[in-house]
């Protein structure tokens, strides 16, 4: 089965500095790679999403992800978070289990932006 | 569109009681999910609906979690016989796709704590 390793677990930045959050998956085929997004106080909601072509994706809110295929990595990215980017940041990756397709989620990363 | 819905919002039981979880997703989604969240981890799957079909189902669920989604539109969750390691957010997510592009859209979950 896959995993999904999201090796910060809790990273505290200012306002303005420059954000990348790791992510790693483990299947070894045709992948499909997404980074959801919870705020305090309300539901997960898609921040971006890979599944083919450019490896460079850009999502809401000025966030980037780069799918490195020889490194199994989706790491995201942005040049300069805000107070509001505070929440926590999930990869995930749907990759073949069985006959379907089952989103699988990493831990999570914990993310504080100081005004 | 309402988004997906989930009932109750908290759930606290005594050991040994069951209860019952309800998801109502998003009219047209075929696709419905149930994931487990504790705290300081990210999703974890349990089972996913076709329409009415039970397609998948993790290791995680039990002999005492059983689900269900009748007509292929609202799901159920219940979990016989709670024990203190059930106590978790229940997430329900929906879904419209047929293959890999498998957006899910979640409810605010339900957090149960079992006493």
């Amino acid at each position: 089965a896959q995993s999904v390793s999201q090796h910060n677990h809790h990273v505290i930045l200012s306002e303005a500095a420059s954000l990348e959050l790791g992510c790693n998956y483990s299947y070894g085929g045709t992948v499909n790679l997404f980074w959801y997004v919870q705020y305090p106080g309300q539901h997960l909601q898609l921040l971006l999403k890979y599944f083919s072509g450019d490896p460079l994706v850009k999502g809401i809110k000025g966030f980037e992800a780069e799918f490195i295929k020889s490194k199994f990595s989706f790491n995201l990215r942005k040049p300069s978070v805000q107070w509001s980017d505070t929440a926590e940041y999930f990869c995930a990756v749907n990759a073949p289990s069985g006959g379907s397709y089952i989103p699988t989620f990493g831990r999570g990363t914990s993310l504080i932006v100081h005004p | 569109d309402t988004g997906v819905s989930q009932n109750p919002r908290h759930k606290i039981t005594k050991r040994g009681q069951n209860v019952t979880f309800r998801c109502d997703p998003i009219s047209e989604h075929n696709r419905l999910y149930w994931y487990r969240q504790t705290l300081g981890q990210g999703p974890e799957f349990l089972t996913y609906f076709q329409n009415e079909a039970q397609l998948e189902k993790s290791r995680l669920l039990s002999d005492r979690f059983s689900a269900e989604r009748p007509k292929g539109s609202f799901s159920t969750l219940e979990i016989q016989r709670t024990e203190q390691g059930d106590s978790a957010m229940y997430l329900c997510a929906s879904s419209s796709s047929t293959g890999v592009d498998e957006k899910l859209f979640f409810g605010s979950g339900t957090q149960l704590s079992v006493l």
